[in-house]
C-alpha cells in the first residue's frame, strides 16, 4: 500500500511571500496524487491532481504543484501568499492500484500574517 | 453545485450511547466514506461503500458500523461511545473510478463524548 509524508506540520509565512509544502510519496508503478485544502470549520476542497502527463499541475487560487518521480515528490508551490491562504493542506495518493481509495498526509498548517 | 450534508456540525454526546452520523449526496456517486480527522494524524478512512449495502472496512474500523440502504446516504455508528472516539468526523463522496476524480467532502461533524 501507499503511504504519503508531509514533512511541515506548520508553515509560518509572511503576505506576499512565496511558499513551499512538501509532500512525498513511497513510490508505485502507477500514481495518482492531489491536493486538498481545508479552511477553518470547513471540509476538504481540491485543489489540484496529478493523474498523468505534464508533470507540473496547476490548480486553483493560484497553487501549483511539481510531479518528481525519482524524488517521490509532490510538492505544493504558491509564488505569493494572501491572508486567505490560511488553512491546512493535505497530500494524499491513491492507495493501491485498482482502487478508488486514498492515502492522506498529516497535513501541514498554512499560516500567513500580515 | 455538487452538495455533501452531514446531519449535524457539532454533536455532544455521553459514554455509552449509541450515536447516528447521518451523511447525504446529491450527485448520484456511487463511492462514499467516513473519515476520521485528528490534529498530527490527518485523515484516516473508518469505512467505504461502493454501492448500496456494500461496504469495505477502513484503517481503523473498530468501534464503528455503517449502513448505506440508499445510494445518496451513508450512516456512520458508534455503537457505544467512548472518549476516545471524540473527533471531527468527515464525509466524502465519489464516482466510480474515483481515484482519478475528486471525493467531495462535507463539512464535517465534530463530535465530543464525554
Amino acid at each position: 500500500a501507499q503511504s504519503v509524508t508531509q514533512l511541515d506540520s506548520q508553515v509560518p509565512v509572511f503576505e506576499e511571500a512565496p511558499v513551499e509544502l512538501r509532500c512525498n510519496y513511497s513510490s508505485s508503478v502507477s500514481v495518482y496524487l492531489f491536493w486538498y485544502v481545508q479552511y477553518p470549520n470547513q471540509g476538504l476542497q481540491l485543489l489540484l491532481k496529478y493523474l498523468s502527463g505534464s508533470t507540473l499541475v496547476k490548480g486553483i487560487n493560484g497553487f501549483e504543484a511539481e510531479f518528481n518521480k525519482s524524488q517521490t515528490s509532490f510538492h505544493l508551490r504558491k509564488p505569493s501568499v494572501h491572508i486567505s491562504d490560511t488553512a491546512e493542506y493535505f497530500c494524499a495518493v491513491r492507495n493501491d492500484y485498482n482502487t478508488d481509495k486514498l492515502i492522506f498526509g498529516t497535513g501541514t498548517r498554512l499560516q500567513v500574517f500580515p | 453545485d455538487v452538495k455533501v450534508t452531514q446531519s449535524s456540525r457539532y454533536l455532544v454526546k455521553r459514554t455509552g450511547e449509541k450515536v447516528f452520523l447521518e451523511c447525504v449526496q446529491d450527485m448520484d456517486h456511487e463511492n462514499m466514506f467516513w473519515y476520521r480527522q485528528d490534529p498530527g494524524l490527518g485523515l484516516r478512512l473508518i469505512y467505504f461503500s461502493y454501492d448500496v449495502k456494500m461496504k469495505e472496512k477502513g484503517d481503523i474500523p473498530e468501534g464503528y458500523s455503517v449502513s448505506r440502504e440508499k445510494k445518496e446516504r451513508f450512516s456512520l455508528i458508534l455503537e457505544s461511545a467512548s472518549t476516545n472516539q471524540t473527533s471531527m468526523y468527515l464525509c466524502a463522496s465519489s464516482p466510480v473510478g474515483g481515484a482519478a476524480y475528486e471525493q467531495y467532502f462535507g463539512p464535517g461533524t465534530r463530535l465530543t463524548v464525554t
